[in-house]
């Protein structure tokens, strides 16, 4: 099945730099990949996704690249804020509708 | 607005009793749902999914005696711990799909005493 790896597991910025979350996936025919932000005692909510016929998806300060060959995709967070303090879970696909989740990394945005 | 709705949202009992918690799709019909359990400072990790109309699968090394599934209706999976222990104290959470979108509940936290 699907593996996914996540780096960093924290990561520490000052407000208004960026901030790079990357994973690596296992399964070459993976074609779906998720970031859910959770905040402390809440439920994980879907930021961003993209799928495997694009190389980069953007949503305003939040950007995810998608690399096929290397089996990696990143979380790009720009002019971050406190409020994107929470921990990041990147997923993948390992079976249908089901998603394997990264180890998390706990963003800390200080101001 | 939230699409997955998870009850109780917290739950305190006393080991060896059984702990029921429902997720409900709403506005949408869900044949399939996945139940996840998140121990402190931990990633979600997948327990089992429930099937509408059939037995529900379970993920390596979780006890499918312990963790009974019933998919009850298209809009309705619950979980019930059976005979709780505090080793599975954490966060249960339910998710269903809508599309390629998983929709997750808002988790329910059980603390087993």
């Amino acid at each position: 099945g699907e593996n996914v790896e996540q780096h960093p597991s924290t990561l520490s910025v000052q407000e208004g730099d960026s901030a790079v979350i990357k994973c690596t996936y296992s399964d070459s025919a993976s074609n779906y990949f998720p970031w859910y932000k959770q905040e402390l005692g809440k439920r994980p909510q879907l930021i961003i996704d993209i799928r495997s016929n694009v190389g980069e998806k953007k949503d305003q300060r939040i950007a995810v690249t998608l690399n096929k060959t290397a089996k990696h995709f990143s979380l790009h967070i720009t002019e971050t804020q406190p409020e994107d303090s929470a921990v990041y879970f990147c997923a993948a696909p390992t079976g249908f509708q089901k998603l394997v989740f990264g180890t998390g990394t706990r963003l800390l945005v200080s101001p | 607005g939230a699409v997955v709705s998870q009850h109780p949202s917290r739950v305190i009992c006393k080991s060896g009793t059984s702990v029921k918690i429902e997720c409900r799709s709403l506005d949408f019909q869900a044949t399939t749902m996945f139940w996840y359990r998140q121990f402190p400072k931990q990633s979600l990790m997948l327990m089992a999914t429930s099937n509408e109309g059939s037995k529900a699968t379970y993920e390596q090394g979780v006890e499918k005696d312990k963790f009974l599934i019933n998919h009850a209706s298209l809009t309705l999976s619950t979980l019930t711990v059976t005979s709780a222990h505090p080793e599975d104290s954490c966060f249960y959470i339910c998710s269903a799909p809508r599309g390629r979108t998983l929709h997750f509940g808002n988790g329910t936290r059980l603390t087993v005493t």
